[in-house]
């Protein structure tokens, strides 16, 4: 049982050039989410995702697309890359209360640092 | 909208001592929960301890405890008998649940803590 797994750990994409971040869950959860994390700030949330094919923005979505065809996957495009967007990215997954884990608690991934030039 | 607020920066506390980090939410939802993260400098978020709103009793998870104040909407995390491996980025977190679905984590900006040998 992997968790929740992300792809590239680090990356460095020049201004102007696109990127998908990868995502994927073990653990059949319903409710998938990516974060933002800027230096010394808490994580912000870009989408989320409620179930396979149902997507929707949170706080800080602009330059960012996300899909959700399956419920193992959540990537994260980023069009246009701009520095702005410099930033560790994280991946996290939950499901409603009553199961293993205990209600409503989210499991990350270890992230990706992301650094736009 | 909900807030969440950490007012402390960082915070040092020498080993096998007691340190109390101090939370405050604004929210008008009466079903919420409420989380500590803990993120190391591996970056890796780690649920530390949840409260659910309607349960006076303060959660406990070994050497961490905390203190819920509902009305005065104050959550503050103690860590006893600190250990060096308590080092790290702690957020706290805000949720709100309604029928059986959740909304999303909005964070604090985080204390750093530091345990001194």
């Amino acid at each position: 049982n992997a968790g929740v797994t992300q792809t590239p750990k680090f990356r460095i994409l020049k201004i102007g050039q696109s990127m998908t971040l990868q995502c994927t869950q073990d653990m059949n959860h319903n409710y998938m989410y990516w974060y933002r994390q800027d230096p010394g700030m808490g994580l912000k949330l870009i989408y989320y995702s409620v179930g396979a094919g149902i997507t929707d923005k949170g706080e800080v979505p602009n330059g960012y697309n996300v899909s959700r065809s399956t419920t193992e996957d959540f990537p994260l495009r980023l069009e246009l890359a701009a520095p702005s967007q410099t930033s560790v990215y994280f991946c996290a997954s939950s499901t409603p209360g009553g199961l293993a884990g205990g209600p409503y608690e989210q499991f990350f991934g270890p992230g990706t640092r992301l650094t736009v030039l | 909208a909900q807030t969440v607020t950490q007012s402390q920066p960082e915070m040092s506390v020498q080993e096998a001592e007691t340190v109390t980090l101090s939370c405050t939410y604004d929210t008008s939802e009466n079903n919420y929960y409420l989380f500590w993260y803990k993120q190391p400098p591996s970056r890796q978020m780690i649920l530390v301890i949840r409260q659910e709103a309607y349960k006076q009793q303060n959660a406990t998870e070994n050497r961490f405890s905390v203190n819920f104040q509902k009305a005065a909407k104050s959550f503050s995390l103690k860590i006893s008998d600190s250990q060096l491996g308590d080092t790290a980025m702690y957020f706290c977190a805000f949720m709100k649940h309604y029928g059986g679905s959740q909304g999303n984590l909005i964070f604090g900006k985080g204390t750093k803590l530091s345990v001194k040998p």
